[in-house]
């Protein structure tokens, strides 16, 4: 069974420019888990979707970040525009309804902004 | 409050036992995991408990006192690849919460 597919795994841009992030859960996970891991910190929640809806964006910069998941399986990650402060690891996760105790991520895309 | 403790970093002997402690402040509680990360990869699920007690999984056991708001992953008969970053997550009214994670080092 494949395990949740990120892309890409590294990503260099100058400040102010936008970047993408995409996250294919495993199959049959209807619950999508988007994180930011800062160096040396635990993964903090951006949104979460069930299905197609966000349940829990409450932790997402609305001004700058967005994300969908429009058919309730891939789902993206957008930043624009990107600051110096938004360099982190951006994890994915996906795991079945109602089991959010036990997640499963994606490698994460790493992301430097200059 | 929503706020993990969990030592920064634990040192232990390859071959030894090691216990990473985890206490919570947080309401509306329901369970406790844990993760391990290696430098670079991605967070991998261990354990979880809901209920007090002891969980075991090969080397690897989790307890939960949930009057005590505490709980610790216990790994056993350390090997060298058990070098990594361990969190403790709260489930929380259908939320996880992290912890800011221990770096476990071992020494040969």
């Amino acid at each position: 069974e494949a395990g949740v597919v990120q892309s890409p795994r590294y990503k260099i841009i100058e400040k102010k420019q936008p970047v993408a992030f995409w996250c294919n859960p495993i199959s049959g996970h209807n619950t999508l888990y988007w994180y930011l891991q800062n160096l040396g910190q635990g993964p903090e929640l951006l949104i979460r979707y069930e299905n197609e809806e966000a349940v829990d964006d409450s932790q997402l910069p609305k001004d700058r970040f967005s994300a969908e998941r429009l058919k309730g399986v891939d789902s993206t990650l957008k930043i624009q525009p990107a600051e110096l402060g938004d360099s982190a690891v951006y994890l994915c996760a996906s795991s079945s309804s109602g089991g959010e105790e036990t997640q499963y991520f994606g490698p994460g895309t790493r992301l430097l902004v200059l | 409050g929503q706020s993990l403790e969990q030592p920064s970093e634990v040192t232990a002997v390859e071959g030894a036992i090691v216990q990473i402690n985890c206490t919570y402040q947080t309401s509306g509680f329901y369970g406790l995991s844990w993760y391990q990360q290696h430098d670079g990869g991605a967070p991998t699920f261990l354990s979880y408990n809901a209920l007090d007690g002891l969980e075991e999984t090969g080397r690897f056991s989790s307890f939960l006192s949930r009057s005590d708001s505490y709980g610790y992953l216990l790994l056993q008969e350390l090997q060298m690849k058990d070098s990594a970053s361990y969190f403790c997550a709260v489930i929380r009214d259908d939320k996880i919460i992290f912890g800011k994670g221990t770096r476990l080092h071992i020494l040969p």
